[in-house]
């Protein structure tokens, strides 16, 4: 069976300091990934998505980045955190098609201080 | 990327009443619509993944429509009980999300 990571669970940063989240996916070859952001009182918010090795699509420019270096990882980086980061992470994946259900990992509660 | 709208933003009902939600998108370029419910302190879950016009689905209480022509879908809770409280979810393709409708069912 499918299953999705992400860690780490909660994480306390300062501003300017680096920031890196891992998602990893199992189970499954040649899945999208997705990485969102739920701000504080905002909604779910998407930030990457990736079809495939190398291929990230950006829906919002920002300070944050992200990669696939594997067709199971992706990775979502930034290299000097603002306090405008903090939030609620959360990496999902679905299958080839794009009419296929999503799968969410349990998210990253990002605090930037 | 097109957006989608979700009302109401909040919704509060009584136990057994039932009540339902509204999902709109851009009908152009329509591939797929997702319904989810998101639970305080857990992953979002699917409920829902419908592509074709006129498609209805049903999982237990909950039902969802869709108009691709129109551009919107809704979501029906019958006899809402407390577990039902969440925050449901639509999304389009690549599975952009509205903000979501929070339900709250007092019992």
């Amino acid at each position: 069976s499918q299953t999705i990571h992400q860690w780490p669970a909660t994480l306390v940063q300062p501003v300017g300091s680096p920031l890196s989240l891992e998602c990893t996916v199992e189970g499954t070859s040649n899945p999208n990934l997705y990485w969102y952001r739920q701000a504080a009182g905002r909604g779910l918010q998407l930030l990457f998505y990736s079809v495939g090795i190398g291929q990230i699509s950006s829906e919002v420019p920002q300070n944050l980045s992200a990669s696939r270096p594997q067709d199971r990882q992706f990775i979502l980086s930034s290299k000097k955190l603002l306090l405008s980061d903090s939030g609620f992470y959360l990496c999902a994946w679905t299958g080839g098609a794009m009419n296929t259900e999503a799968f969410f990992g349990q998210g990253t509660r990002l605090t930037v201080v | 990327i097109l957006n989608v709208e979700q009302s109401p933003q909040s919704l509060h009902v009584q136990e057994g009443d039932s009540t339902n939600f509204t999902c709109s998108f851009p009908s152009s370029n329509f591939y797929a619509l997702h319904w989810y419910r998101w639970e305080t302190a857990k992953s979002p879950e699917a409920l829902f993944v419908m592509t074709l016009n006129g498609d209805e689905k049903k999982k237990g209480r909950i039902s969802a429509t869709l108009n691709t022509k129109e551009g919107y879908s809704y979501l029906y809770i019958k006899g809402s009980q407390p577990e039902d409280s969440a925050t449901y979810l639509c999304a389009n393709t690549p599975l952009v999300f509205g903000k979501g409708t929070r339900l709250s069912v007092i019992a």
